[in-house]
């Protein structure tokens, strides 16, 4: 059965630490991998991530994607608390049947 | 203005009844999803529509319908309300391959 599992269920830090969020994926096709970033309300698109080796980056957070081994990292380097949040990872499938598998999800919170 | 919105917002409703959950876009999107978000089960996917004519059971959608009424309109239905729907429910739009857009999603209470 197709599965996103990621890791650690949930986590706590101090501002200016760096976290490493952790996503395993088990799907039949693979087309890319995505991390979402979820507040209080919809969940907002940070990377889409297709070939592995080559980091997507964005301000603090980079993510990279591993084909071979068939998981992903985000990291964010010096937390802030404006990062807690729930961090969700989905892959995606070419487009027949259900196109987009997430994960449970990774509840980071930033302790000024 | 919102790209996907949905409404209600928040519904607090007893078993039984009927419910509706509208969604609208102005992205130009074809394809459109409902999803459920439960506490430690993340998003999980009810229906999809890939255009107007094309509906498409996820991997929930026992208890659940929908109808594309037009390009930018997906609309969720409860027929009969059961507690276990109590959830938020999430729309989304996206473009063949490309990243999904979510609206804010609609708070669903069932007594």
């Amino acid at each position: 059965e197709d599965k996103v599992v990621q890791s650690p269920l949930s986590l706590v830090v101090h501002e200016g630490d760096t976290v490493t969020l952790n996503c395993s994926y088990e799907v039949t096709n693979f087309r890319s991998l995505l991390w979402y970033k979820q507040e209080k309300k919809a969940p907002t698109f940070l990377f889409m991530l297709t070939s592995s080796g080559i980091e997507k980056k964005s301000g603090r957070l980079s993510s990279i994607l591993d084909k071979k081994e068939l998981f992903s990292i985000l990291n964010i380097t010096a937390t802030q608390t404006g990062d807690s949040a729930i961090y969700l990872c989905a892959v995606s499938q070419p487009d027949t049947g259900n196109q987009f598998y997430f994960g449970t999800g990774t509840s980071l919170t930033v302790i000024p | 203005d919102a790209d996907v919105t949905q409404t209600p917002r928040n519904r607090i409703t007893k078993t039984g009844k009927r419910i509706m959950l509208e969604c609208s876009q102005t992205k130009g999107h074809d394809r459109m999803y409902w999803y459920r978000q439960d506490p430690g089960l993340g998003l999980r996917l009810i229906y999809y529509s890939f255009d107007v004519k094309d509906i498409n059971k996820g991997e929930i959608s026992d208890g659940y319908s929908v109808s594309r009424q037009a390009q930018a309109k997906f609309s969720l239905s409860l027929e009969s309300a059961i507690p276990n729907q109590t959830a938020l429910y999430f729309c989304a739009t996206s473009d063949a391959g490309q990243p999904q857009h979510f609206g804010d999603g609609t708070r669903l209470s069932i007594l």
